[in-house]
C-alpha cells in the first residue's frame, strides 16, 4: 500500500542526546514536511523540502535539523538545542507542481525526555 | 501573525444528528481549504478541500462550506456516528502553493 511510514511510535531522549526520526513515503511526492503537534496546539512547520538536497525552516525550526538525500526519505534529527522537545512529531507529503493538492501524514512519533 | 482559528474546542453532539464544525480564516490570499480528522495517537486523515471558486462541496456524508465575504468555512458531517468522534482541524494554504496553517482543532464526541 502507498503510504507514509514514520518510525518508531515512540521515542525516549536523555538529556544532551541528539535522536532521529525517521519518514519514509513510497508516494513519489516531491515535497515531504515535519511538523510538531503540542496537546491542545494545532501542527506547527519544523522544516519542509520541495525537492531532493534543498529544504526551508519552518516557523520552529531551531534545535531541529533535516536532510533530503532521497525523494523517498526525510529524517528529522532533534538536538540537544531544543530544550523542550516533548511532543507529537508528524511527517507530510504532497505532490508538488499541481497547486492544491492536499499533504498527506503518516501516523507520527511520541517523544519523551527521559 | 495570521492565523486559522476555531470556534469551538468541543462539540458533544447525538449519534444520528448532524453535526457542524466551524472554522475561521485571516488571511485573504487563501484560496485553498482542508479539513482533517485526526484520531487519537494518529496523524491527520484528510476529509475533504474546496477551493476558492467555490462555495460548497459535498463528499460522503460531509460536506464543506465556504464563505469568502466573513472569511468562513464549516465542515457539515450527516448522521454522526460513533466512529465520527475525533479532533478535526481545518487547514488553509495562505496563498502559498506548498504550505498550509492549521487550526487548533475541535473534538467531536458522539454520544448514545
Amino acid at each position: 500500500d502507498g503510504g507514509i511510514t514514520q518510525s518508531p511510535k515512540y521515542l525516549f531522549r536523555k538529556e544532551g542526546q541528539n535522536v532521529t526520526l525517521s519518514c519514509e513515503q513510497n508516494l513519489n511526492h516531491d515535497a515531504m514536511y515535519w511538523y510538531r503537534q503540542d496537546p491542545g496546539q494545532g501542527l506547527r512547520l519544523i522544516y519542509y523540502s520541495q525537492i531532493v538536497n534543498d529544504f526551508q525552516k519552518g516557523d520552529i525550526a531551531e534545535g531541529y535539523s533535516v536532510s533530503r538525500e532521497k525523494k523517498e526519505s526525510f529524517p528529522l534529527t532533534v538536538t540537544s538545542a531544543q530544550k523542550n522537545p516533548t511532543a507529537f512529531y508528524l511527517c507530510a507529503s504532497k505532490q508538488e507542481g499541481v497547486r492544491n493538492q492536499p499533504q498527506h501524514f503518516g501516523d507520527g512519533t511520541r517523544l519523551s525526555i527521559l | 501573525g495570521e492565523s486559522v482559528g476555531l470556534h469551538l474546542p468541543t462539540l458533544s453532539v447525538q449519534e444520528g444528528d448532524n453535526s457542524i464544525i466551524n472554522c475561521a480564516y485571516s488571511n485573504s490570499a487563501s484560496d485553498y481549504f482542508i479539513w482533517y480528522k485526526q484520531e487519537s495517537g494518529k496523524g491527520p486523515q484528510f476529509i475533504i478541500d474546496i477551493r476558492s471558486n467555490m462555495d460548497k462541496r459535498q463528499g460522503q456524508r460531509v460536506t464543506v462550506l465556504l464563505n469568502k465575504t466573513v472569511k468562513h468555512l464549516s465542515l457539515q458531517i450527516a448522521a454522526t456516528q460513533p466512529g465520527d468522534s475525533a479532533v478535526y482541524f481545518c487547514a488553509d494554504n495562505t496563498g502559498t502553493a506548498s504550505k498550509l496553517t492549521f487550526g487548533t482543532g475541535t473534538r467531536l464526541q458522539v454520544t448514545l
